[in-house]
């Protein structure tokens, strides 16, 4: 079954704490996988896409990178402001009422505490 | 531009009553979808629209109907509510480069509670 996992659900970290977050999927014809951030009681921001194995995005202390089976988002010397929750999407083939489409299928999230 | 907005912001309803939250985009965006987000469980679609005056069943359409009758807004319904129910609703669009694989834009939330 197709789906889309992150790890860890949590992690704490100190300031300038360098670490990774993980999104695996399994699906096959990746058609792009979707980070974003949302910070309590707002809605999910857009951080990258990434379409394709060994493509890597950056803004500020974020790099997104992609393999067949996993993307990760590293986030180099991280300060109190990045502390948020870090969501992965992938679209999934779903067919819910009959006629079938491809939907943003979401991971649970990893929350980011970076601590001063 | 506002981006996708959604009112209200707070919302509580008894068991059994109705209510409609309103999204709003001024993007000129193609797709809209409704979600769900419930502690443990992710996001979930609920229903989605590719364009003026289309809806579609998502993941959750039950208990919920939604319209579609101008491009810029698309309503969700609660037509009995439940207390299962209860949960964070988001509003997002995309433009018309894909439905379903294409970068969607969220709003900031409707926060609903049925007692």
């Amino acid at each position: 079954e197709d789906q889309v996992t992150q790890s860890p659900e949590a992690l704490r970290l100190q300031e300038g704490e360098s670490s990774s977050l993980n999104c695996s999927y399994t699906v096959s014809g990746l058609r792009g996988l979707f980070w974003y951030r949302q910070d309590p009681g707002k809605g999910p921001e857009f951080l990258f896409t990434l379409y394709s194995a060994g493509e890597e995005k950056e803004k500020e202390r974020l790099k997104a990178t992609l393999t067949k089976k996993e993307s990760f988002l590293h986030i180099t010397a991280p300060k109190p402001e990045d502390s948020a929750t870090y969501l992965c999407a992938v679209p999934l083939y779903r067919g819910y009422s009959g006629a079938g489409s491809y939907q943003l299928t979401f991971g649970k999230g990893t929350k980011l505490s970076v601590i001063p | 531009n506002a981006g996708v907005t959604q009112t209200p912001k707070f919302r509580v309803l008894k068991t059994g009553q109705s209510m409609t939250l309103l999204c709003a985009q001024d993007m000129n965006h193609e797709y809209m979808y409704w979600y769900r987000q419930d502690p443990g469980m992710g996001l979930r679609l609920i229903h989605y629209s590719v364009g003026e005056g289309t809806t579609a069943k998502g993941e959750v359409p039950d208990g919920y109907n939604v319209s579609r009758l101008k491009k810029q807004n698309f309503l969700l319904g609660l037509e009995s509510a439940a207390p299962s129910q209860t949960s964070v609703y988001f509003c997002a669009s995309n433009p018309s480069g894909g439905y379903g694989t294409d970068t969607q834009y969220f709003g900031p939330g409707t926060r609903l509670t049925v007692l």
